[in-house]
């Protein structure tokens, strides 16, 4: 089944204490893209990838870093969690051939709790 | 920059009534647009996409849309309202190309019985 898969669901941490949200998609997709989702402000990027190796900043790229080692994994790293962090977070993946119109596809979300 | 506006946080129908969600965009350039729905502690789903090919979109679950360039609309709609459409919905534009989506702030619509 072709799916985007975020782990953990649910973290519940303290600031401070460095996280990692894992992002794997099985669709050997090009591009992947994270995203927070916050009440009245819809879905903002945050980091985006092209490629292997080739990571861009979204519109709300502080205090966050990614990594695309491999084409599958999109990690988002937290290296020193504020609550202003606390959010719902989404990893997206589609094909980069004509990028604009290719639907992305997204995980079931992490809940982030910063306290 | 380009942006989109969805009219009306919450929009409540009644079962078997026209569902009808309202989304504006701006941009210079043609755009990509699409409908996602979000149901309770689920990522988002395509519902559909306007590419250019055709103005008016059908997408899953009986939901259509129609792309209106000189109101720079692109309105969701289904026909009649089903308990299990009861969900948030988002409109986003395509920007530039670098794939990223543009969100409106969503709508949540509710069914009632």
């Amino acid at each position: 089944e072709a799916q985007v898969t975020q782990n953990p669901r649910y973290l519940i941490t303290v600031t401070g204490k460095k996280l990692t949200v894992t992002c794997s998609q099985n669709m050997n997709h090009e591009y992947m893209s994270w995203y927070r989702q916050d009440p009245g402000l819809g879905l903002r990027q945050i980091y985006y990838s092209m490629n292997v190796e080739v990571t861009d900043k979204g519109d709300v790229p502080e205090g966050y870093k990614v990594s695309r080692k491999e084409k599958r994994n999109f990690p988002l790293i937290l290296e020193s969690p504020s609550p202003n962090q606390t959010s719902l977070y989404f990893c997206a993946s589609s094909k980069v051939q004509g990028a604009v119109n290719q639907p992305q596809h997204f995980g079931d979300g992490t809940r982030l709790s910063i306290l | 920059a380009q942006s989109v506006t969805q009219l009306g946080s919450h929009v409540s129908v009644s079962e078997g009534a026209l569902v009808l969600l309202r989304c504006n965009y701006s941009s210079s350039v043609p755009p990509y647009l699409f409908w996602y729905v979000q149901y309770p502690n689920q990522g988002l789903q395509l519902l559909l996409k306007y590419t250019s090919a055709a103005t008016l979109v059908k997408g899953i679950n009986g939901f259509e849309a129609e792309f209106k360039k000189s109101e720079t609309s692109f309105h969701l709609t289904k026909p009649s309202a089903h308990m299990s459409d009861a969900a948030e919905y988002f409109c986003a534009v395509s920007e530039g190309n670098t794939g990223k989506l543009i969100f409106g702030q969503g709508t949540t619509l509710q069914v009632k019985p």
